[in-house]
């Protein structure tokens, strides 16, 4: 399956800083990546579909000024959480689909954020 | 509102025997149904994916679907010490564009 590598692994911010997180297809030029995020003992919810050269959809409820989302290659799509507040401290994972056509989804390692 | 049902757990089997996971999908019009493997601390990785009714094998796995019922289940057979873990059922409407739709997953004990 394709392979997805995030960094970094772990993070830890003051309140009101920005972060970026990477994700990377490293086996496969994935015009589409997904973000969500996964809260302690909670199931992952879809944040948004990011899409190499054009805007991200969100999910509802989720703000896009607030979760930037950079497709600006083939391989790489980044998620900047903006001005980060404690309650924004999850687990944020990527995923890439392995080709075109399939809906089979790999996740990368994940990104622990812990905002102080 | 798109959901994903699973019985949270704890789900305690004996080693060697057969785990049996469940799942249920709100969304008649789903297409694509998987089942992720998640360990405490790590991200999900796939163990099966299945779209048609019936069965599908591999390995100690087995996916059943039932599209009528709107089920899906994962069988583990001659389940491990290391098959302990949260299994994530996961649906989307199929086509590639759309993102996944998880269950809160149901925790595996698998006792030696």
């Amino acid at each position: 399956g394709a392979v997805v590598s995030q960094h970094p692994s772990r993070v830890i911010c003051k309140s009101g800083t920005s972060v970026k997180i990477e994700c990377r297809s490293l086996d496969f030029q994935a015009t589409t990546m997904f973000w969500y995020r996964q809260f302690p003992k909670q199931s992952l919810m879809l944040m948004a579909t990011s899409n190499e050269g054009s805007k991200a959809t969100y999910e509802q409820g989720v703000e896009k000024d607030k979760f930037l989302i950079n497709h600006a290659s083939l391989t790489l799509s980044t998620l900047t959480v903006t001005s980060a507040h404690p309650e924004d401290s999850s687990f944020y994972i990527c995923s890439s689909r392995e080709g075109f056509g399939t809906d089979t989804q790999y996740f990368g390692p994940g990104t622990r954020l812990t905002v102080l | 509102q798109k959901e994903v049902e699973q019985n949270s757990g704890p789900l305690s089997v004996p080693e060697g025997a057969i785990a049996s996971l469940n799942c249920t999908y709100s969304d008649r019009g789903s297409q694509s149904f998987f089942w992720y493997r998640q360990y405490s601390g790590k991200s999900p990785e796939l163990i099966m994916f299945i779209y048609s009714n019936g069965d599908k094998e591999d390995g100690r796995f087995t996916a059943q679907l039932n599209k009528a019922s709107q089920y899906v289940s994962l069988l583990i057979r001659d389940s491990q010490p290391s098959d302990s873990a949260t299994y994530l059922c996961a649906v989307n409407a199929g086509g590639g564009a759309d993102g996944l739709t998880f269950g809160k997953g149901t925790h595996l004990i698998i006792q030696p």
